[in-house]
């Protein structure tokens, strides 16, 4: 099984600032890398899938990056509506075998 | 519009069987695989498996195997999620949510919380 580690687990940052977040796998995983943000209350969103290709209306200020086994997710400037937990997740294989997410990175108001 | 309704809230007990589905609708249901997520209390999200309508093909991550069943119904686009005998640690908000062509997760049910107590 393909372990998917985040960091960091919290990112404090204000409004504007640019965030990065990192997720590393145990084993390479090519591209098939996803993105999901999730509010409190709500059901996850895809953000970013073939790790660089943002999903049907997703703002341009997401940006993903990587191959292999390290992969980020870059908001460039923050708004108040990106406040929120992102995870990552893995579909390395297809058929379907295993795939997994990561812990995730809570991203929070500093 | 595509969408995943999924049902509704449930209490029960120890031992006692439990059956939740997810209905699709807005799109071809059986030709898309529906993938089941855990989210304990507090934590973060688990890939439980995965099937696709069409023939029933079933994946599970060995951490669910044996654990719960996934099942589809393509005849009333619906899946589901079943145990014979629940435990308290299986209390939890459970998500179905369709792969898109690229096999991620793009549509998402809003979810059912399961609360398993005596």
């Amino acid at each position: 099984e393909i372990v998917l580690t985040q960091s960091p687990a919290t990112l404090a940052l204000s409004p504007g600032e640019r965030a990065t977040l990192s997720c590393r796998a145990s084993h390479g995983v090519s591209t098939y890398l996803a993105w999901y943000q999730q509010k409190p209350g709500q059901a996850p969103r895809l953000l970013i899938y073939n790790a660089s290709n943002r999903a049907t209306g997703i703002p341009a200020r997401f940006s993903g990056s990587g191959s292999g086994t390290d992969f980020t997710l870059t908001i460039s400037s923050l708004e108040p509506e990106d406040f929120a937990v992102y995870y990552c997740q893995q579909r390395s294989n297809w058929p379907p075998e295993v795939w997994t997410f990561g812990q995730g990175t809570k991203v929070e108001i500093k | 519009e595509v969408q995943l309704v999924q049902s509704g809230a449930e209490v029960k007990k120890p031992g006692e069987s439990l059956k939740i589905s997810c209905k699709g609708s807005g799109y071809s249901f059986p030709d898309s695989w529906i993938g089941w997520v855990r989210q304990m209390p507090g934590k973060g999200l688990e890939w439980m498996g995965i099937i696709f309508p069409d023939n029933s093909d079933t994946r599970y991550s060995p951490s669910f195997q044996g654990q719960v069943t996934i099942s589809a119904d393509k005849s009333i686009n619906t899946a589901y999620l079943q145990w014979s005998s629940l435990k308290a640690s299986d209390t939890a908000i459970f998500y179905c949510a369709r792969q898109n062509n690229w096999g991620y997760m793009d549509v998402w049910g809003k979810g059912t919380t399961v609360t398993v107590s005596s």
